[in-house]
């Protein structure tokens, strides 16, 4: 069965502590890896698309890479505004045209 | 920049009403989604389009119909509200098959 997880459920950080949030998935041909941010009462908002192994992007604070079979999203020196949930999301083996996600990783910085 | 709308923030309704949820995007996008997100159960995809009139069912359909007459507008319907449908509905929109989504602020339900 196709899945997305992402582990840990939920990850607390002292402001400046660099740490990386996992998403593994088992679909066999990739059409592209999508990393959200979430924060409380609000819609996901978009911050990446993956789509090869070896490839890597860039947002402030934030860097998400790929691999054949999971994904990181790397926090440098976090600050406490940065907490929020963060979710990955990947298109399903079936052909289906919508995404399925993971249940995310609770993110606290707390300063 | 995408702009996803959603019709309400918050609505109260009641068991057996009938509920329309809408939702409206700007950028000429082909396929609209609509999800619900409850604690510990994540994101589900209720149903889908991805052309005007086409639709396509999710995981969890039962109890909801959904209507896309215009390209820029799709609807949600419950048409007959339970208890069990208080949740938190998203709606997405993508510009293709396959690329990134993008979601409106989302509309918080609660049937009594």
């Amino acid at each position: 069965e196709d899945q997305v997880t992402q582990s840990p459920e939920a990850l607390r950080l002292q402001e400046g502590e660099s740490s990386s949030l996992n998403c593994s998935y088992t679909v066999s041909g990739l059409r592209g890896l999508f990393w959200y941010r979430q924060d409380p009462g609000k819609g996901p908002e978009f911050l990446f698309t993956l789509y090869s192994a070896g490839e890597e992007k860039e947002k402030e604070r934030l860097k998400a890479t790929l691999t054949k079979k999971e994904s990181f999203l790397h926090i440098t020196a976090p600050k406490p505004e940065d907490s929020a949930t963060y979710l990955c999301a990947v298109p399903m083996d079936t052909g289906r045209r919508a995404l399925t996600f993971g249940s995310g990783t609770r993110l606290q910085v707390q300063p | 920049d995408v702009k996803v709308t959603q019709s309400s923030r918050y609505l109260v309704k009641r068991t057996g009403e009938k509920v329309f949820l809408e939702c409206v995007q700007d950028m000429d996008h082909e396929n609209m989604f609509w999800y619900r997100q409850d604690p510990g159960l994540g994101l589900r995809l209720i149903y889908f389009s991805y052309d005007v009139k086409m639709k396509e069912k999710g995981d969890i359909p039962e109890g909801y119909s959904v209507s896309r007459e215009k390209k820029e507008r799709f609807s949600l319907i419950l048409e007959s509200a339970s208890t069990n449908q208080t949740s938190m509905y998203l709606c997405a929109s993508s510009l293709r098959s396959y690329n990134e989504q993008f979601f409106g602020p989302g509309t918080r339900l609660t049937v009594l």
